[in-house]
């Protein structure tokens, strides 16, 4: 499966639109893009999902280059309840269920 | 529609002991996969199960199995318990079959090993 990277750490406002960018060289033909919130003491929750260009549901946008190798997960005017985890993760989940979570990207929203 | 129901939510144990961690998926979900997240890291896979049989296994002792039930329910066991198991456990669900459907996950049961 393919490893991911993406940062670990950034910080935003209130209000703010927030760009957290994951690569993911290894990506192969079959891969979704998933990506992930956590809060603390919660399981993760399914943001959004794409394949290639652009997905778009009613609490982000996921970007993704046609070569595939990176993507971009948009959250537009965040809000101090986005503050999480933020995961990315690449695979065929229907194949084995199995996803490899990397650290993740912990948004720090302030006010 | 009530979603990934796992129990116990809190669970503190003894090292040696067994512990068994139950999940319901959600109505129509045949597979269940088992997680397992350490503070402060991302979930590391430990099984998944699909029409009671292990689809996939992550690297884990034997210490850990699982098993699925007739109505898709799962278990969780874990033998001898080392305090390195305190953890949360997760558990998600997912229709298989079905071109990349998304994991759910319950909230998951926190095990202190003490």
């Amino acid at each position: 499966l393919a490893k991911t990277t993406q940062p670990i750490s950034m910080d935003s406002y209130e209000g703010q639109e927030v760009n957290i960018t994951c690569s993911h060289n290894n990506i192969a033909t079959n891969d979704y893009i998933t990506w992930y919130q956590q809060f603390p003491s919660q399981g993760p929750r399914f943001i959004i999902q794409g394949y290639k260009t652009k997905v778009t549901n009613e609490v982000a946008s996921l970007f993704i280059p046609a070569d595939r190798k990176s993507s971009t997960l948009s959250l537009p005017r965040v809000s101090l309840s986005d503050t999480a985890v933020y995961y990315c993760l690449v695979g065929d989940v229907s194949n084995t269920g199995k996803l490899i979570f990397g650290q993740g990207t912990t948004l720090q929203v302030k006010p | 529609d009530a979603g990934v129901t796992q129990s116990p939510t809190h669970l503190i144990k003894t090292r040696g002991q067994h512990v068994t961690l139950r999940c319901s998926p959600i109505s129509g979900h045949k597979s269940v996969s088992w997680y397992q997240q350490v503070l402060g890291q991302g979930p590391q896979f430990i099984f998944q199960y699909y029409e009671k049989e292990e689809r996939g296994r992550g690297n884990f002792p034997d210490r850990f199995s699982a098993r699925q039930f007739p109505n898709y329910s799962s278990e969780l066991n874990v033998n001898a318990l080392l305090l390195g198991d305190s953890a949360l456990y997760l558990c998600a669900s997912s229709l298989i079959r079905v071109d990349n459907s998304p994991l759910h996950f319950g909230n998951g049961t926190r095990l202190t090993v003490t």
